[in-house]
């Protein structure tokens, strides 16, 4: 069964130091990730997903098959992180579902 | 474009009675679903839509209706409801689920906070 598992509940870190936030997948098959942020009072929005292999907002996040994993980086956190981050996976075909993680606080302490 | 629409913002029944959410995406999107959120769950997906007349269920179905009339709008049906659907929904919505290169990431709504007393 298609699963994504994202550890931590709540991430907390001070301004300027580095962050990493897990993801695990389960799927037999090559899956499409993503990572989705949701800023306070704000809609859940794509940050990343894996095809692109870009960085976005200093984030990036590489996919390891032989690890299933996803995790999502950024060398040097800003208060601005502060947010709820979701690890997510469409599988390329056949069931025509994405699949969500059950998400990661982040807070970036001062 | 305003994206994808939710309406209401906020709603409060009670137990046993039914509403409908509403969801409106203007990007001509083939894919659209609903979650909930709820706290230490993630988002759980509820139905589907891979086009209109097309609808499937996902993860937690139950006490929910769906239909899909045209490709713009995704109503989400809740027949009696319960306090263990006291929840925040989004609907998603997205270009084309899982063709081409890259994947087609989703666009969400605002979300419905409900409570169900």
């Amino acid at each position: 069964a298609q699963r994504v598992t994202q550890p931590e509940k709540l991430l907390s870190v001070f301004k300027g130091a580095p962050v990493e936030l897990k993801c695990n997948y389960s799927y037999s098959g090559s899956p499409e990730l993503f990572w989705y942020v949701q800023y306070s009072r704000q809609r859940l929005q794509l940050l990343l997903r894996h095809i692109s292999r870009e960085s976005i907002k200093g984030f990036t996040a590489d996919l390891n098959k032989g690890e299933t994993s996803f995790h999502l980086k950024k060398p040097f956190a800003q208060e601005e992180d502060s947010a709820m981050y979701y690890c997510a996976l469409s599988s390329p075909s056949g069931t025509y579902k994405y699949i969500f993680g059950t998400g990661t606080r982040l807070k970036v302490l001062a | 474009n305003a994206g994808v629409t939710q309406t209401p913002k906020f709603q409060v029944l009670k137990t046993g009675q039914s509403m409908t959410l509403q969801c409106a995406q203007d990007m001509n999107h083939e894919y659209m679903s609903w979650y909930r959120q709820d706290p230490g769950m993630g988002l759980r997906l509820i139905h589907y839509s891979v086009g209109a007349g097309i609808t499937d269920q996902g993860e937690v179905p139950n006490g929910y209706n769906v239909s899909r009339s045209t490709t713009e709008d995704f109503p989400l049906r809740l027949l009696s409801a319960a306090p263990s659907q006291t929840s925040v929904y989004f609907c998603a919505s997205s270009y084309s689920y899982g063709r081409g290169v890259g994947g087609s990431p989703l666009h969400f709504g605002n979300g419905t906070r409900l409570t169900v007393t």
